[in-house]
């Protein structure tokens, strides 16, 4: 079975440009969290989703940062513009249905702002 | 005060040794206690989840959860140079939401 899927891996951009992160997760899991890790630090997480709903956004950057769900299966996290500080590890997670099931993350996409 | 303390280390034992990872946190409605391990460059996958207070054993892999003084414990027996990542504590009170401690950077020496 297929892990969480994210891509890109890498992303270097100079500071005020946007950028997109995409994350596919395991088939089945209705549950899909986006979590920042800045180095050296643990996971926050930043928005999760519950099919297409957003049911935790209280941690996300509404200014610069927007988050989708289309279909309830892959999702898009948008920066724009980007800042210095958004360096960081983003990490796509995915779980089922019930509250206590184990999350599983992808690889994460290292974004470098510039 | 972070909800979930966790020293960073890095902690560096010899191969073979028993490691202790510990952490403490301040919110008594955690109910659900994990421990994550992530390699370099990698995401953090799960090693061992905990219900409450008591112990889990898993192979050379033991967690022990004490609600009473809020902590947690992670001990690894006999362990190998591939053990050598970042261990990352978590816990959550049901609501699907991990908190995170800082993570413990381990190096085993061959």
């Amino acid at each position: 079975e297929a892990g969480v899927v994210q891509s890109p891996r890498y992303k270097i951009i100079e500071k005020k440009q946007p950028v997109a992160f995409w994350c596919n997760p395991i088939s089945g899991h209705n549950t899909l969290y986006w979590y920042l890790q800045n180095l050296g630090q643990g996971p926050e997480l930043l928005i999760r989703y519950e099919n297409e709903e957003a049911v935790d956004d209280s941690q996300l950057p509404k200014d610069r940062f927007s988050a989708e769900r289309l279909k309830g299966v892959d999702s898009t996290l948008k920066i724009q513009p980007a800042e210095l500080g958004d360096s960081a590890v983003y990490l796509c997670a995915s779980s089922g249905d019930g509250s206590t099931d184990t999350q599983y993350f992808g690889p994460g996409t290292r974004l470098t702002v510039l | 005060q972070k909800e979930v303390e966790q020293d960073p280390g890095p902690l560096s034992v010899p191969e073979g040794a028993i490691v202790s990872l510990n952490c403490t946190y301040s919110n008594s409605a955690f109910q659900y206690f994990m421990w994550y391990r992530q390699y370099s460059r990698k995401g953090p996958e799960l090693l061992m989840y905990t219900y409450s207070s008591g112990n889990k054993e898993d192979g050379r892999f033991t967690a022990q959860v004490d609600k009473s003084s809020k902590y947690i414990s992670l001990f690894i027996r006999d362990s190998q140079p591939s053990d050598s990542a970042t261990y990352l504590c978590a816990m959550s009170w049901g609501a699907q939401k991990l908190v995170f401690g800082q993570g413990t950077r381990l190096t085993i020496n061959p």
